[in-house]
């Protein structure tokens, strides 16, 4: 089983929907969950970053974390066509100074207006 | 706002050549790390730099790879031999004591 698993669509929307975007995950290690976005050829920008598991609000995003069912998700609401991205999960596990990223394969959204 | 700087963007090398690839965390960061993506592939970690020395490093980070801070302010990865299959985007990131790692736009290697 891969360590972090993400559906990589493309998933397209009409502009005003809301986006559900989910990873799943096997090692029950990680603790630090982050969702990044990522333009064609450009680095990963940080939206959203959880610690162990709950739900987190900002603006129009929301990060769920449900560590039972190794389960992540972030929610867009009223999506924009400037929402239109690849956004990758990324986690890791509490272990001292190292805190390496573990990716899934990101999932290209088309927001269309 | 604070930001993590690459260069170059671009970088295109012969096979078997040396290339250095530079980056400048945000300043009062205190950890650095390298991750590369293939195309079309995850981003895959490297290597993770604290204190002066290599926290961890991946199966990817062979002999020919080594990362160096060769002053307060810049972090490099140097690949000595580059083959084909070095050809990726390598990005930079750092991060505090919060562990939330932010990162720099990225190199594209172009191994010939």
């Amino acid at each position: 089983q891969k360590e972090v698993e993400q559906d990589p669509g493309p998933l397209s929307v009409p502009e005003g929907a809301i986006v559900s975007l989910n990873c799943t995950y096997s090692n029950s290690a990680f603790q630090y969950f982050m969702w990044y976005r990522q333009y064609s050829r450009k680095g990963p920008e940080l939206l959203m970053y959880t610690y162990s598991s709950g739900n987190k609000e900002d603006g129009r995003f929301t990060a769920q974390v449900d560590k039972s069912s190794k389960y992540i998700s972030l929610f867009i609401r009223d999506s924009q066509p400037s929402d239109s991205a690849t956004y990758l999960c990324a986690m890791s596990a509490v272990a001292g100074n190292n805190r390496k990223l573990i990716w899934g394969l990101g999932t290209s959204l088309a927001v269309n207006p | 706002e604070p930001e993590v700087t690459q260069t170059p963007s671009h970088q295109v090398t012969q096979m078997g050549q040396e290339v250095i690839l530079r980056c400048v965390p945000i300043s009062n960061h205190l950890y650095f790390y390298w991750y590369r993506q293939i195309l079309g592939q995850k981003v895959e970690f490297l290597v993770s730099f604290y204190n002066n020395e290599i926290s961890e490093k991946s199966e990817i980070f062979d002999d020919q790879f080594s990362v160096e801070r060769p002053d307060g302010s810049n972090f490099t990865l140097k690949i000595r031999s580059t083959k084909l299959e070095d050809s990726a985007m390598y990005f930079c990131a750092s991060s505090g004591s919060s562990g939330v790692q932010f990162f720099g736009p990225g190199t594209r290697l172009t191994v010939l």
